[in-house]
């Protein structure tokens, strides 16, 4: 069965830091592409970031561009979002998801985590 | 950027109605990949639709109530005979292109 755990999330102040992590089960966690999606309070769905696989080819949307990192590390399945320069907009819960994988035919998020909550307040 | 735009923003449907929810998008998707998601409160979303070039596959234990096209710009999911917990948000995505990947910004279905 395949498992994505989010972890990481909380209450930061405005220009803060902070670290969420997916810990992944269930799948040959190296060989999917991955992202992290946003939902504010309220809101749609958001596209944050992705990495591929292997961890060699980032992309991020426009408004975390510089302050937003993505890794990976394939020994522990496990993915990252460090999240620098917070902003009050960036509060949102985090889910990560699998990306579409051409090989295997999984089509995009056809696994979610239960999300983190983060929280940017003074 | 594909910009997705769906409506109608609300619906509110009776169970045993057939509901039509759509997607626009700001380019042609033929060629591309259209995924559709439910979200119940508080859950996190769930595949329901993907495809490329108009397929309209089931996700996983997804039953055939749910179908899904598209046609150029116009996506439409269509959910028939209605039951009481297909009321959730709907959203569109498309991942036809390198990022960024867009979302719609949903349709909520409420059965009456």
């Amino acid at each position: 069965e395949v498992k994505l755990l989010e972890s990481g999330g909380g209450l930061v102040q405005p220009g803060g830091s902070l670290r969420l992590s997916c810990a992944a089960s269930g799948f040959t966690f190296s060989s999917y592409g991955m992202s992290w999606v946003r939902q504010a309070p309220g809101k749609g769905l958001q596209w944050v970031s992705g990495i591929s696989g292997s961890g060699g080819i980032t992309h991020y949307a426009d408004s975390v561009k510089g302050r937003f990192f993505i890794s990976r590390d394939n020994s522990k399945d496990t993915l990252y979002l460090q999240m620098e320069s917070l902003r009050v907009e960036d509060a949102a819960i985090y889910y990560c998801t699998n990306e579409y994988d051409f090989w295997s035919g999984t089509p995009w998020g056809d696994h979610w985590g239960q999300g983190t909550p983060v929280t940017v307040s003074s | 950027e594909i910009v997705l735009t769906q409506s109608p923003g609300t619906l509110s449907l009776s169970p045993g109605e057939r509901a039509t929810l759509s997607c626009k998008a700001s380019q042609s998707i033929s060629n591309g990949f259209l995924a559709w998601y439910q979200q119940r409160p508080g859950q996190a979303p769930r595949l329901l639709i993907y495809g490329a070039s108009g397929a309209s596959n089931r996700a996983t234990d997804i039953p055939d109530r749910f179908s899904g096209s598209v046609s150029g710009t116009e996506c439409t999911l269509t959910i028939s005979r209605l039951e009481p917990e297909d009321s959730a948000v709907y959203f569109c995505l498309q991942y036809t292109s390198s990022p960024p990947y867009t979302f719609g910004q949903g349709t909520k279905l409420e059965i009456k």
